[in-house]
């Protein structure tokens, strides 16, 4: 089955600086990377997916790469500010309606104001 | 986006009772639902499979047994915990995909927190 490594499990940043996440998946065949986020004892939220079609996409402070010949993705958030602190998931699945997502460890960024 | 409803958020039990958490999709119809299990800072992990009108698909290492799922209809999930004890203290989460929506996107419970005393 699909296996996501995610690094680093924690990251701390001074608020302005850039944060980048970094996944590696082991399946070929998945084709749809999503980014949560999650704060303390809250459902995780999507803040960001990619599609292997694509190499790149931006909204606003964040972006996500994907690099499929070497199976990583990386997420990127631009100027941090201190409500990005959270735990950051990256995850793998063959996105349709009856795929499983496979998740990453989880990152937990801190922002430092 | 799609709406998926976990009840209850929090429950406390003692050691060998059962607990039932609900999960549904308020406004889609799903044919699948997922549960997944969070230890304290830790990752989710994929429990089950929920289907529609069929068994459930469980992971490795998983007991069916232990973990019961049913999922009667196209907007409810259930998971019981059957005979909890203090190890199945944990944040399950189940989650949800609306198959009109072609973005792929999961949607996941508020989560429901389990203390077993």
């Amino acid at each position: 089955g699909e296996n996501v490594e995610q690094h680093p499990s924690t990251l701390s940043v001074q608020e302005g600086d850039s944060a980048v996440i970094k996944c590696t998946y082991s399946d070929s065949a998945s084709n749809y990377f999503p980014w949560y986020k999650q704060e303390l004892g809250k459902r995780p939220q999507l803040i960001i997916d990619i599609r292997s079609n694509v190499g790149e996409k931006k909204d606003q402070r964040i972006a996500v790469t994907l690099n499929k010949t070497a199976k990583h993705f990386s997420l990127h958030i631009t100027e941090t500010q201190p409500e990005d602190s959270a735990v950051y998931f990256c995850a793998a699945s063959i996105g349709n309606a009856g795929n499983m997502l496979t998740f990453g460890g989880g990152t937990r960024l801190m922002v430092k104001p | 986006g799609a709406v998926v409803s976990q009840h209850p958020s929090w429950v406390i039990c003692k050691s060998g009772t059962s607990v039932k958490i609900e999960c549904r999709s308020l406004d889609f119809q799903a044919t699948t639902m997922f549960w997944y299990r969070q230890f304290p800072k830790q990752s989710l992990m994929l429990m089950a499979t929920s289907n529609e009108g069929s068994k459930a698909t469980y992971e490795q290492g998983v007991e069916k047994d232990k973990f019961l799922i049913n999922h009667a209809s196209l907007t409810l999930s259930t998971l019981t915990v059957t005979s909890a004890h203090p190890e199945d203290s944990s944040f399950y989460i189940c989650s949800a995909r609306d198959p009109t929506d072609n973005t792929g996107e999961l949607f996941f419970g508020e989560g429901s927190r389990l203390t077993v005393l």
